[in-house]
């Protein structure tokens, strides 16, 4: 099967300009996370989908970071405006379920903050 | 929330020789803990799980056992060879969430 996809791989923006990520989970999957992981350091989850529905936002600073899966399928991360400590890799990652079973990462995209 | 600290945070071995990489977490109610391997400018890979009904659980060379009293668990990597250089990652997880170690550079010696 195909794996988690996400573009764009790298992107170097000035601060307070606005990015946005995409991903497209592996098929069948219903559950979608975003991570956070900052060099040197674990993923940090920043929300999580299931189907089209948040179950859990609790760690995404919302004054700056929204993330959408309109229909389910694929989601956006957008940040706007951007800070020099948002520099690091956005994960997407997906899980056929969304109780305690193996996530499947995605490429990563790095991001890099002037 | 769940905290998960992890020991040690670089580890180098000689390449035949065993690797242990320990974690404790703070959620009596997490019930998953799997273990991700990523290498350098690559995503992070499943390499073994382990859930709260069972105590060990080995996959060839690499086996995690878990102990829910003293919530710590531990990754065992034997007869190491230099692809095992990577960073590791342990994550404890209750309903829904992952919640991820800090990481253990692993570097083997050849």
């Amino acid at each position: 099967e195909a794996g988690v996809a996400q573009s764009p791989r790298y992107k170097i923006i000035e601060k307070r300009q606005s990015v946005a990520f995409w991903c497209n989970p592996i098929s069948g999957h219903a559950t979608l996370y975003w991570y956070q992981q900052i060099l040197g350091q674990g993923p940090k989850l920043l929300i999580q989908f299931q189907n089209n529905g948040v179950v859990d936002d609790s760690q995404l600073p919302k004054d700056r970071f929204s993330a959408e899966r309109l229909k389910g399928v694929d989601s956006t991360l957008k940040i706007q405006p951007a800070k020099l400590e948002d520099s690091a890799v956005y994960l997407c990652a997906s899980s056929r379920t969304g109780g305690p079973a193996e996530q499947f990462f995605g490429p990563g995209t790095r991001l890099t903050v002037l | 929330g769940e905290n998960v600290e992890q020991h040690p945070s670089t580890l180098s071995v000689q390449e035949g020789d065993s690797a242990v990489i320990k974690c404790t977490y703070s959620d009596s109610a997490s019930n998953y803990f799997p273990w991700y391997k990523q290498e350098l400018g690559k995503r992070p890979q499943l390499i073994i799980d382990i859930r709260s009904n069972v105590g060990e659980k080995k996959d060839q060379r690499i086996a995690v056992t878990l102990n829910k009293t003293a919530k710590h668990f531990s990754l065992h990597i034997t007869e190491t060879q230099p692809e095992d250089s990577a960073v590791y990652f342990c994550a404890a997880t209750g309903a829904n969430n992952l919640f991820f170690g800090t990481g253990t550079r692993l570097t083997v010696i050849p």
